[in-house]
């Protein structure tokens, strides 16, 4: 099974400051088609998680510019160029190459 | 607007079964992979099937840990989904979320349905 490894778990941020999320993998995420499914997902306090970036660096409709994805191979990164308190929740990123895993999540709060 | 609305969970005692259903709406269901993902209280998420299109053969597929007690399922004149549990565990207690899937991740989530566990 691939792993995915997402550091730190726990990231307090200050409202207007950046904030990244690491996402480590196993293996590397690269398919046979040459695409690399690695997503991120946002879920809030109480809410079903919500998709933010696909295949890497695409970001799904209605998602904030504040929001960008990269990487490749096995590391992987998600950036919030300046926090806002609606960002408050858990982020998690999740592979789509080798069926589907999920990192452990990592919780952001307001400092 | 798409909607996913899944229903059917509840308490069931160890051993026993349960189906729950998810209602589509607001995309088209016929041609769309879709999916079930579970989230223990406190927990990650993690992922326990997929069933394709019929069009690509309606073939489900699982993770190892899953051992032949869960079953996904479709019924396209209806635009519902079902994952059918059976021998359910305790460790199976979680909030279970029907998904549409999209460039090989899930891309609209319901609101989830609570499965308990216990007797």
């Amino acid at each position: 099974d691939v792993v995915l490894t997402q550091s730190p778990l726990s990231l307090p941020v200050t409202l207007g400051q950046p904030a990244s999320i690491s996402c480590k993998s196993s293996q590397s995420l690269v398919y046979s088609d040459g695409n690399t499914y690695l997503n991120w997902f946002q879920q809030r306090p109480g809410h079903s998680p919500r998709r933010l970036i696909y295949k890497v660096s695409n970001r799904d409709s209605g998602v904030p510019d504040r929001f960008s994805g990269s990487g490749s191979g096995t590391d992987f990164t998600l950036k919030i160029s300046r926090v806002e308190a609606e960002d408050v929740g858990v982020y998690y990123c999740m592979q789509g190459t080798h069926w589907y895993t999920f990192g452990q999540g990592t919780k952001l709060e307001i400092k | 607007e798409v909607q996913l609305v899944e229903s059917g969970g509840g308490l069931v005692e160890p051993g026993g079964s349960l189906r729950i259903s998810c209602a589509a709406s607001g995309f088209n269901f016929i041609n769309a992979w879709m999916s079930w993902v579970r989230q223990a209280p406190g927990k990650g998420l993690e992922w326990v099937g997929r069933i394709k299109s019929k069009t690509d053969g309606e073939t489900t597929d699982y993770p190892a840990f899953v051992k032949g007690r869960f079953t996904v399922s479709r019924d396209d004149s209806r635009n519902t989904l079902y994952l059918q549990i059976n021998s359910l565990k305790t460790e199976d207690t979680a909030v279970y979320y029907c998904s549409s899937l999209n460039w090989g991740s899930f891309e609209y989530w319901g609101q989830g349905t609570l499965v308990t566990v216990s007797s």
